[in-house]
């Protein structure tokens, strides 16, 4: 069945410090979705990606699907203590499959 | 517009045990789903559906049955607890469009404990 990694599972960086967390499908996507999740809280969409190769931008986030839709990729830059959170992406083929995760720790 | 709710917050049930959590939403949704949460398991789908009605299978749905009599509600049932099904829920809906989905809007969650 399809299947989502990210990897790594945990970061943890000093404020200021880029962060970066990839997704793999082990299907082709139809699409691709990113959420944060604070401590305690519930997922939060983020932002979504159709095309093969899109590259969208929020601020200091980067979000880009790879070529084959198989891949994403979430960049922070000059990371801050208000990006603390844990990062899913979640592809759809015919259901939506989140992938495992990445726990970011932002030291002051 | 109080978007998606999921009764109760907190629930300890003893093995065997039998309980329906309840999701709603008033943004007429037509995807609906459930999602339990573990420490280092991500969010794995349990059953899902895109419209009233219709529902299916996601990644770990043994243990769990649900219906979908309208668009607004999409409750999740525990036939006979176990403590394996110690976890968070987690409630989403979206709107539907043609090749995915919109934006998953998640309920607060309802954190169970089977003893």
């Amino acid at each position: 069945g399809q299947q989502v990694m990210q990897i790594p599972q945990y970061q943890h960086v000093q404020e200021g410090e880029d962060f970066t967390t990839y997704c793999n499908s082990s299907t082709t996507l139809s699409n691709i979705q990113w959420y944060k999740q604070r401590p305690g809280g519930h997922p939060v969409f983020l932002i979504q990606l159709v095309k093969s190769g899109e590259v969208k931008k929020q601020k200091r986030l980067t979000f880009q699907f790879g070529e084959a839709k198989k891949n994403s990729s979430l960049h922070i830059t000059a990371t801050q203590t208000t990006d603390v959170g844990t990062y899913f992406c979640a592809g759809f083929t015919d259901k939506l499959i989140f992938g495992t995760g990445t726990r970011l720790q932002v030291f002051p | 517009n109080a978007g998606v709710t999921q009764t109760p917050k907190f629930q300890v049930l003893k093995t065997g045990q039998s309980m329906t959590l309840q999701c709603a939403q008033d943004m007429n949704h037509e995807y609906m789903s459930w999602y339990r949460q573990d420490p280092g398991m991500g969010l794995r789908l349990i059953h899902y559906s895109v419209g009233a009605g219709i529902t299916d299978q996601g990644e770990v749905p043994n243990g769990y049955n649900v219906s979908r009599s309208t668009t607004e509600d999409f409750p999740l049932r525990l036939l006979s607890a176990a403590p394996s099904q110690t976890s968070v829920y987690f409630c989403a809906s979206s709107y539907a469009r043609q090749g995915g989905l919109n934006e998953q809007y998640f309920g607060p969650g309802t954190r169970l404990t089977v003893t």
